[in-house]
């Protein structure tokens, strides 16, 4: 079975653009979460997506957004990026029974200059 | 704020057993302990989980004690490839579950 994917791996923007990041979880894995990680922060949750609908959201504000479609890919959506958006953004998918085994992708590290 | 604490960093030597705590003396009855790791420069990888029976697979056993406060993951016969940042998080296994991530344990391996 081929892994999560995800892209683009690098990515450079400046302070005001925005930025989409594209996930595609394990063949038949409905669930799809994203994370930011940071030095500082550490892996903070930034939402998760089952069958197409946020079904948890954490502590970020409204310039981080995502969807998911209906073949379960993901993609998550940064507007008017700062600098401290600057992080690695991982995605996770989990199988159709919801147990919490993450499968997670390599990540996309932005940075933001 | 994440529910466990985790020493910052441990040594084992190669070929030994690697035994890694986790305190979790606020964990609910439904909640699960999960250990994932996070090895240099890739996503984080799932290890093991467990409520609170001792379970085991192909990559470490995990430990929970009876009042389930404190868990310990074993990797057997720890190599050089097992240095990474272990984390041990407590979560429900329900529709709104979150996986709330702590600092971890730098686990290096010594040749």
């Amino acid at each position: 079975k081929a892994g999560v994917t995800q892209t683009p791996r690098y990515l450079i923007k400046t302070r005001g653009q925005q930025v989409t990041l594209s996930c595609s979880p394990i063949s038949g894995h409905r669930s799809v979460s994203w994370y930011q990680q940071t030095p500082g922060q550490g892996l903070q949750f930034l939402f998760e997506y089952f069958s197409e609908t946020q079904r948890n959201k954490g502590n970020f504000p409204g310039r981080f957004s995502g969807r998911q479609f209906s073949n379960s890919r993901s993609e998550m959506n940064v507007s008017t990026l700062e600098l401290g958006d600057s992080a690695l953004y991982l995605c996770a998918s989990s199988g159709l029974d919801r147990l919490a085994e993450q499968y997670f992708g390599p990540g996309t590290r932005l940075t933001v200059t | 704020d994440a529910k466990t604490t985790q020493p910052p960093s441990m040594d084992c030597a190669e070929g030994r057993a690697a035994n890694l705590p986790c305190n979790h003396s606020t964990i609910s009855g439904n909640e699960y302990v999960y250990w994932y790791r996070q090895i240099h420069s890739q996503g984080p990888q799932y290890i093991i989980h467990g409520l609170k029976n001792n379970e085991t697979n192909e990559m470490a056993s995990l430990i929970i004690t009876e009042d389930r406060k404190s868990s310990t993951l074993i990797l057997p016969h720890a190599t050089l490839r097992d240095t990474a940042v272990y984390y041990c998080i407590v979560s429900t296994r329900d529709s709104n579950y979150q996986l709330i991530w702590g600092a971890g344990t730098k686990l290096i391996i010594k040749p």
